[in-house]
């Protein structure tokens, strides 16, 4: 069974740093890797979608690499800004289904 | 803001009720899937809908059912409330091409506590 880790399970930041989270995984027969973003009681954002046959992908300050063979991926997120507080969480689908086995998620603050 | 609605946003049941979710899928998707989400915890996946039938089911019991409509909404209905089955309940449409599935767009949840 695929089992999704997210490390570490809190972050607080002084704003203006760069930040990475981390994201492994232990079956790397993965069709699509994604982060999402969820604020307090509210559903979940998508915020990049990485295929299994590809490396990394970038939105604005966000840059989230994918090594599958190790069960790997980083979420970069440059410039923090107190709007980026909130939940980050780490999906992987396994065939293309959206049947998505999700990590328990890192919890950022960014301070002013 | 994604075009996926829920209802009700919260609500509070006692145990051994039964209670019915109801979610209406983002224009032009014709998959659902839900899932729940425990108070810390990331999501599960709990069933996906597809042409009105049940396609794909996590670890939950069959006390957990659901229904997709022609409209392509959805509900998620659970009986026999137990505590454990607090938690936010998550609303997803996608669009299926062949045999896979486009991305996913969420809804903002149901908050249901069994007291």
């Amino acid at each position: 069974k695929q089992e999704v880790t997210q490390i570490p399970a809190a972050l607080s930041v002084p704003e203006g740093e760069n930040l990475v989270l981390n994201c492994s995984f232990t079956d790397s027969a993965i069709y699509n890797l994604q982060w999402f973003r969820q604020d307090p009681g509210k559903g979940l954002t998508s915020l990049l979608l990485i295929q299994s046959s590809q490396r990394e992908q970038t939105s604005g300050r966000l840059n989230a690499s994918l090594d599958k063979s190790s069960g790997r991926s980083t979420l970069y997120i440059a410039a923090s800004q107190p709007g980026d507080s909130a939940t980050y969480l780490c999906a992987v689908d396994p065939a293309g289904a959206n049947n998505l086995f999700f990590g328990t998620g890192t919890r950022l603050t960014v301070i002013p | 803001e994604t075009g996926v609605t829920q209802s009700p946003t919260h609500l509070i049941k006692t145990r051994g009720q039964q209670v019915t979710l109801r979610c209406s899928s983002q224009s032009g998707h014709n998959t659902v899937s839900w899932y729940q989400q425990a108070l810390g915890q990331g999501p599960q996946f709990i069933f996906q809908y597809y042409r009105e039938e049940e396609n794909g089911r996590g670890n939950f019991p069959p006390r957990f059912s659901g229904l997709q409509f022609p409209n392509y909404s959805s509900e998620l209905n659970v009986n026999a409330l137990e505590l454990d089955d607090s938690a936010l309940y998550l609303c997803a449409s996608s669009t299926r091409t062949g045999a896979t599935n486009e991305k996913l767009f969420f809804g903002s949840g149901t908050q249901l506590s069994v007291l």
